[in-house]
């Protein structure tokens, strides 16, 4: 069965950065798109990019752009997210979801998500 | 990125249908089909419910259905239970990955 296991709860203080990685099974992870999302405590989700893990091609939202960098490693099925120059406004669970395979925006499997807390 | 509109919460009773309206604008909503819905409980990593505006994953009950027209899509469910007292939050596609906005997110009570 497909799985998106997600790296530890991380605490950082502001400037700094954060690294959180998504360990894909049950597919083949270079068939199928990887989104990141995150979200705020009491907030909704927010789209901040998303990788092909095929051939490392990124696509980031504009609000990241120049903050964020995902990349992979194929040999692990592993997807790593970092974002740095953390602000107290980044504290946020962060999500790898699959992308349906379909086109346009869709995520048919979730990892479990990321803590990051950033507190001085 | 703006988010896309959404009332803030709806309710129901057990057996009744809700509504729950996602509002954009041409630019996104409007102008592509690729819309999908998700539901998200307290504590719990968001679910795919419908994609493709109104296209339902196996596995998920046909009580969910998805609709659009014009700048606003919807997501409407029927015979309420317990069980769906949750967030639900819609996605939209808007023409490159720069931008990819969700709604805000409605959070269904059920009475």
């Amino acid at each position: 069965q497909v799985q998106l296991v997600h790296s530890g709860a991380e605490v950082k203080k502001p400037g700094a950065s954060v690294r959180v990685s998504c360990l894909a099974s049950g597919y083949t992870f270079t068939g199928h798109y990887l989104y990141w999302v995150r979200q705020a405590p009491g907030q909704g989700l927010e789209f901040m990019g998303r990788i092909n893990p095929n051939n490392g091609d990124t696509n980031y939202a504009q609000k990241f752009q120049g903050r964020v960098t995902m990349t992979r490693d194929t040999s692990i099925s592993t997807a790593y997210m970092n974002l740095n120059s953390l602000t107290s406004d980044d504290t946020a669970v962060y999500y790898c979801a699959r992308d349906c395979g379909v086109g346009g925006v869709c995520s048919d499997f979730w990892g479990q998500g990321t803590l990051v807390i950033v507190s001085a | 990125q703006s988010a896309l509109t959404q009332p803030r919460s709806v309710s129901g009773s057990p057996g009744q249908s809700v509504t729950i309206s996602c509002t954009g604008t041409i630019s996104d909503v409007g102008g592509y089909n690729s819309v999908s819905w998700y539901q998200q409980h307290p504590g719990k990593a968001p679910k795919l419910l419908i994609f493709d505006v109104s296209k339902r994953p196996s596995g998920v009950p046909d009580r969910f259905s998805g609709s659009k027209s014009g700048n606003t899509a919807s997501l409407t469910i029927s015979g309420l239970q317990a069980e769906d007292e949750a967030d639900y939050y819609c996605w939209s596609y808007a023409g490159s990955y720069i931008l990819a906005p969700f709604g805000g997110g409605t959070r269904l009570t059920v009475l």
